[in-house]
């Protein structure tokens, strides 16, 4: 079965700096992969996913992800973030055989001014 | 704003009872999942109905069940509840069943037992 480790539980950064989120997955078969947002008192929203093709996907908002086989990750960056940014993260992959999202413990990240 | 609607927003009830969530998908999505969200247990999945029809299940107990109506909105019923029930219940919906559809999250129920 597939499973999703999300390395950090808080990320604490200053405002501009850059981040990483971490995410590793464990799976045997080819995998789509999912970023999710979930602000405080609010449900998830997508911010990105990979599905195929090019290993870099990118949101709306700044946040990147790269799909790295080899390694089993799917880790999410901003160059610099914003107050605005600050958030719960999820990182989720699919699992075919079971026909549901598997989602990561999640992420918070705080950004201080 | 998902389109996707979750009633109540807010639920309080004792240790034995009976509560039922309700989801209403965007429209045009045919596909409903639900899940529980918890300090301890994180986000979990709970089940899938696509159409009318269950078509996946996750960690649901059994005291749980869920069912989805002709006019496609979803209703997720908790029986003989126990403390450890409180969680933050959502709701998704998407267009289809596929995983690679995107899931669109309500704002969920948040559910107290006391």
């Amino acid at each position: 079965a597939q499973s999703v480790t999300q390395l950090d539980s808080q990320v604490p950064v200053f405002e501009e700096a850059p981040v990483e989120l971490r995410c590793n997955y464990s799976s045997s078969v080819s995998v789509y992969l999912f970023w999710y947002v979930q602000y405080p008192n609010q449900g998830l929203q997508l911010l990105l996913k990979y599905l195929s093709g090019s290993t870099l996907v990118e949101s709306i908002n700044g946040f990147e992800a790269e799909f790295n086989k080899s390694q089993t990750s799917f880790h999410l960056r901003k160059p610099s973030v914003h107050i605005s940014d600050t958030a719960e993260y999820f990182c989720a992959v699919s699992d075919l055989r079971a026909q549901k999202l598997v989602f990561g413990q999640g992420t918070r990240l705080t950004i201080n001014p | 704003d998902s389109g996707v609607t979750q009633t109540p927003k807010h639920l309080i009830t004792a240790t034995g009872q009976r509560v039922t969530l309700r989801c209403s998908p965007r429209s045009g999505d045919l596909s409903v999942y639900w899940y529980q969200q918890s300090l301890d247990q994180g986000l979990q999945f709970l089940i899938q109905y696509y159409n009318g029809e269950e078509r996946a299940k996750g960690n649901i107990l059994e005291r749980f069940s869920a069912q989805q109506f002709p006019d496609l909105h979803s209703e997720l019923n908790l029986s003989s509840l126990e403390l450890g029930d409180s969680a933050l219940y959502f709701c998704a919906s998407s267009v289809e069943g596929n995983l690679y559809n995107e899931q669109f999250f309500g704002p969920g129920t948040r559910l107290t037992v006391l």
